[in-house]
């Protein structure tokens, strides 16, 4: 079964612009969440979608937005970006929502801005 | 809020020989989980063990291995033998107990950079 796959992988951007990464669960799952790794900050949570619907979201400004689409593949899109967005950004998915349901984690697109 | 530490930015062991990472979390809750995820240079985050609040009993994976002391909010990994490959970050965090549809997340703590020297 394939993993949880990101794209793109590398990715950089100028201050002001917008960007949209994309995930793609494991086939099955129906769970994705997002987090930004920061060297600062370490790995923040920054929402959860479960079949089409944001079930969760964490503590970060309203430039950060994603959807989920009904094959539960998933984007996240920032706009105006600035410098302190520069992160890699790692997407997980589970089977469901629920503790008991594992998250596996793709390999993550590296933002930078500059 | 939950909060989890990992008190030991940097860790270098060697070969063959045992080591032990600390982690510590603040909580409230009496129910949750409990897991060491393993980053490697790559970057894929690997599920490495995971531990339930309401079990007693240690998690053991292979030659990985937890102390969790719940009273003491502590969850610490131990690696016996190591190996070259379990050179890499590895994160302590922490998710409440929820059941399916319910919200919660993973709370991470800043990491461990572990080296193993051959």
């Amino acid at each position: 079964k394939a993993g949880v796959t990101q794209t793109p992988r590398y990715l950089i951007k100028t201050r002001g612009q917008q960007v949209t990464l994309s995930c793609s669960p494991i086939s099955g799952h129906r769970s994705v969440s997002w987090y930004q790794q920061t060297p600062g900050q370490g790995l923040q949570f920054l929402f959860e979608y479960f079949s089409e619907t944001q079930r969760n979201k964490g503590n970060f400004p309203g430039r950060f937005s994603g959807r989920q689409f009904s094959n539960s593949r998933s984007e996240m899109n920032v706009s105006t970006l600035e410098l302190g967005d520069s992160a890699l950004y790692l997407c997980a998915s589970s089977y469901r929502t629920g503790s008991s349901y594992e998250q596996y984690f793709g390999p993550g697109t590296r933002l930078t801005v500059t | 809020a939950q909060t989890v530490t990992q008190s030991q930015p940097e860790m270098s062991v060697q070969e063959a020989e045992t080591v032990t990472l600390s982690c510590t979390y603040d909580t409230s809750e009496s129910d949750y989980y409990l897991f060491w995820y393993k980053q490697p240079p790559s970057r894929q985050m690997i599920l490495v063990i995971r531990q339930e609040a309401y079990k007693q009993q240690n998690a053991t994976e292979n030659r990985f291995s937890v102390n969790f002391q719940k009273a003491a909010k502590s969850f610490s990994l131990k690696i016996s033998d190591s190996q070259l490959g379990d050179a890499a970050m590895y994160f302590c965090a922490y998710r409440s107990a929820f059941g399916e549809g319910s919200q919660g997340n993973l709370i991470f703590g800043k990491g461990t950079k572990l080296s193993v020297k051959p």
